[in-house]
């Protein structure tokens, strides 16, 4: 059964930490994508990728960081410089740019 | 990057009833997707017009795309309780390329059965 799997569903973290949310799809799609959705707003670029090995800031890229080694995976780190990291997170993958997006369920991230 | 908007933010139903969610560009748009996130949920492709005028019908779901490539439609005729959800519409973003999509606020839909 193909699809994009995030893992955790809820992550909780103290102010200060690194953490990292993962992403991973066997869809053998080229482009993946993580978004940020905040409560009464659209989804927001964080990051994506059109490629292995390549990917490209989105519209609010600062305090996070990506890799994407290998094509399945792109995995998303906030860091201690992101200023709001409370948020629940996408992860998207789609055939090329004007595909549709597949997401993932989200993980859900609060940090105190 | 342009900005899309979508009108209006919430939209309370009776059960039965048709409504209208509208979703407009400040640019002309290569193509336009629409997709729907129940409540908890992640959002789920519905469509996708790429097409001048562009209409296409999903059982009681029934998407525009306008003539100048601006705004777009969702029509729900007689509502049911399965179309509890946000709709979201996106865009490409003007200037960039197809990857980075712009996506409006979305329309929360609740029904009152």
């Amino acid at each position: 059964d193909g699809g994009i799997t995030q893992s955790p569903k809820y992550l909780f973290r103290k102010e200060g930490q690194n953490v990292t949310l993962s992403c991973e799809q066997n869809l053998n799609h080229d482009a993946m994508y993580w978004y940020r959705q905040d409560p009464g707003q659209g989804l927001r670029l964080i990051y994506y990728s059109q490629i292995v090995n390549d990917f490209q800031k989105g519209d609010i890229a600062e305090g996070y960081s990506v890799s994407r080694e290998k094509k399945e995976s792109f995995p998303l780190t906030v860091t201690s410089a992101q200023k709001n990291p409370t948020a629940f997170y996408l992860c998207a993958s789609s055939k090329t740019g004007r595909s549709p997006l597949h997401f993932g369920n989200g993980t859900r991230l609060t940090v105190t | 990057g342009q900005q899309v908007m979508q009108i209006p933010q919430y939209q309370h139903v009776q059960e039965g009833e048709d409504f209208t969610t509208y979703c407009n560009s400040s640019t002309t748009l290569s193509n336009i997707q629409w997709y729907k996130q129940r409540p908890g949920g992640h959002p789920v492709f519905l469509i996708q017009l790429v097409k001048s005028g562009e209409v296409k019908k999903q059982k009681r779901l029934t998407f525009q795309f306008g003539e100048a490539k601006k705004n777009s439609s969702l029509h729900i005729t007689a509502t049911q309780t399965t179309d509890v959800g946000t709709y979201f519409c996106a865009g490409p973003q003007t200037g960039s390329n197809d990857y980075k999509l712009s996506f409006g606020a979305g329309t929360t839909v609740t029904v009152r059965a």
